[in-house]
C-alpha cells in the first residue's frame, strides 16, 4: 500500500520560505505517476499547486510558478516543496497526493500538515 | 476552469435523500470527481469520472453529469456522511477544486 507523509516547519515568517518534504512508502516515486501537492486555506478552499512525475519533470500552477520548486531526493523515496516569499496568505494545510497518468483524481493523500506564516 | 457549487451548505436530517450540483465554467467532458473531507482527516475520492464508483465507497454514493453540469447524489443521508464535499476537474490543467458544500445536520 502506498502511504505519504508530510513533514516541515509548522511556522514559517513572512518573506522567508516555505519548504515541506513528502515522505513515500510502499512504492518507487520513479517507477510511475505524478507526485502532487495541494494545499487547503482557512475557509476551506482547495489549491493544486503543482507535480513532479516519476520521469523528474514537473508542471506548476501558473498562480504560483515563480514562487514554486519541486524537487526530489530518489535516493530517500520523498519530493519536496519550496514557496518563496511567503506572506500570511500562503497559511494552509499543505497536502502531498498522488495521480495516475490520464484524466485520473488525486487518488491516494497524505495526512497534511498545517503551515502557519505569522511574524 | 472555475467549478461552481451549490448550496454552499446544505441541512439535512439524516434519512433524507440530497443532490449536490457542481457546474463547470466549460465543457470537462466526464473529467470530473467527487470527493468527501471529514475534519481532520485528508480528502477521499467518492466518485470518478463523474459517474464511476470506487471500491470501498458506500452505494448510496452516485454520481451523474457530462459537460459543465454535474451532480452528487446521497441516497438516505448517514450520520457519518455530515462533512464537505468537492469536486475537481481533471480535463486540463490546472486542475481545479469546487470551493465546496458543507452537509450539516439539520
Amino acid at each position: 500500500e502506498v502511504q505519504l507523509q508530510e513533514s516541515g516547519p509548522g511556522l514559517v515568517k513572512p518573506s522567508q520560505s516555505l519548504s515541506l518534504t513528502c515522505s513515500v512508502t510502499g512504492y518507487s516515486i520513479t517507477s510511475s505517476y505524478r507526485w502532487n501537492w495541494i494545499r487547503k486555506f482557512p475557509g476551506n478552499k482547495l489549491e493544486w499547486m503543482g507535480y513532479i512525475n516519476s520521469a523528474g519533470s514537473t508542471n506548476y500552477n501558473p498562480s504560483l510558478k515563480s514562487r514554486i520548486s519541486i524537487t526530489r531526493d530518489t535516493s530517500k523515496n520523498q519530493f519536496f516543496l519550496q514557496v518563496n516569499s511567503v506572506t500570511t496568505e500562503d497559511t494552509a494545510t499543505y497536502y502531498c497526493a498522488y495521480t495516475y497518468y490520464g484524466y485520473t483524481p488525486f487518488a491516494y493523500w497524505g495526512q497534511g500538515t498545517l503551515v502557519t506564516v505569522s511574524s | 476552469i472555475m467549478l461552481t457549487q451549490s448550496p454552499a451548505t446544505l441541512s439535512v436530517t439524516p434519512g433524507e435523500s440530497i443532490s449536490l450540483s457542481c457546474r463547470a465554467s466549460q465543457s470537462i467532458s466526464t473529467n470530473l470527481h467527487w470527493y468527501q473531507q471529514k475534519p481532520n482527516e485528508s480528502p477521499r475520492v467518492l466518485i470518478k469520472y463523474a459517474s464511476q464508483s470506487i471500491s470501498g465507497i458506500p452505494s448510496r454514493f452516485s454520481g451523474s453529469g457530462s459537460g459543465t453540469d454535474f451532480t452528487l447524489n446521497i441516497n438516505r443521508v448517514e450520520p457519518e456522511d455530515f462533512s464537505v464535499y468537492y469536486c475537481q476537474q481533471s480535463n486540463s490543467w490546472p486542475y481545479t477544486f469546487g470551493a465546496g458544500t458543507k452537509l450539516e445536520l439539520k
